[in-house]
């Protein structure tokens, strides 16, 4: 299957401080979520970005599938904004939707 | 509300006991996927359906059993053969494909 590595592994913020988090896949993809697990495990759909540019509020998203790679921008960060963000694909070659998850990035955001 | 539901939230299990879990969606989606959470560690697929009456394993199958007779059902049991089954389990749906993929909130598993 297709190998997720994700950087860094810890973050450790100011409120207010901006940041970036990478996300790095072994093949082609034709699906890649990023979401936000909160303290209590809930997964939230952050972005669905197989390729491109997406913004949400404060969050942004940048997907080079030719490089295999994508991006994940925080701004003004606040701390409900603390957790662990995954990133997770889709074999380009598969049709059956599964996703292949990264270890996550651990996120603390300090008042 | 349309959404994914997973009972119960938190579940305790003495060694060699079977315990099903359950995982509920109105989206009227086709695919169901369940996933296993390890502390530090991403998620792991476990197994999928596509349609009713058909599933497939995925990378950690073993130990786990599924069913999938009504498309909005996709309970998991976990047998006593799973050497290690205290974990996080979250369910997941999609219209089909790779389309986005939405999650349950969650059963944490232990077995004492």
């Amino acid at each position: 299957g297709i190998q997720v590595e994700q950087s860094p592994p810890d973050l450790i913020l100011q409120e207010g401080a901006n940041s970036t988090l990478r996300c790095n896949f072994s093949d082609s993809v034709n699906n890649l979520q990023w979401f936000h697990q909160n303290p209590w495990g809930q997964l939230i759909n952050l972005f669905y970005i197989p390729s491109g540019t997406k913004q949400n509020g404060r969050l942004s998203a940048t997907t080079v599938a030719t490089e295999r790679y994508s991006l994940l921008y925080i701004s003004s960060s606040q701390t409900t904004d603390s957790g662990v963000y995954f990133c997770a694909v889709n074999d380009r070659g598969s049709t059956l939707g599964r996703l292949y998850f990264g270890r996550g990035t651990q996120l603390t955001v300090w008042p | 509300d349309g959404g994914i539901t997973q009972s119960p939230k938190y579940l305790f299990r003495k060694e060699g006991q079977n315990v099903t879990l359950s995982c509920e969606q109105n989206l009227n989606h086709d695919a169901m996927y369940w996933y296993r959470q390890d502390p530090g560690q991403g998620l792991r697929l476990i197994y999928y359906s596509q349609i009713v009456n058909d599933f497939q394993k995925g990378d950690i199958a073993e130990g786990y059993s599924v069913s999938r007779e009504k498309k909005e059902s996709f309970p998991l049991t976990v047998t006593s053969a799973q050497k290690n089954p205290t974990a996080f389990y979250l369910c997941a749906s999609t219209p089909g494909g790779a389309d986005t993929q939405y999650f349950g909130p969650g059963t944490r598993l232990t077995v004492l």
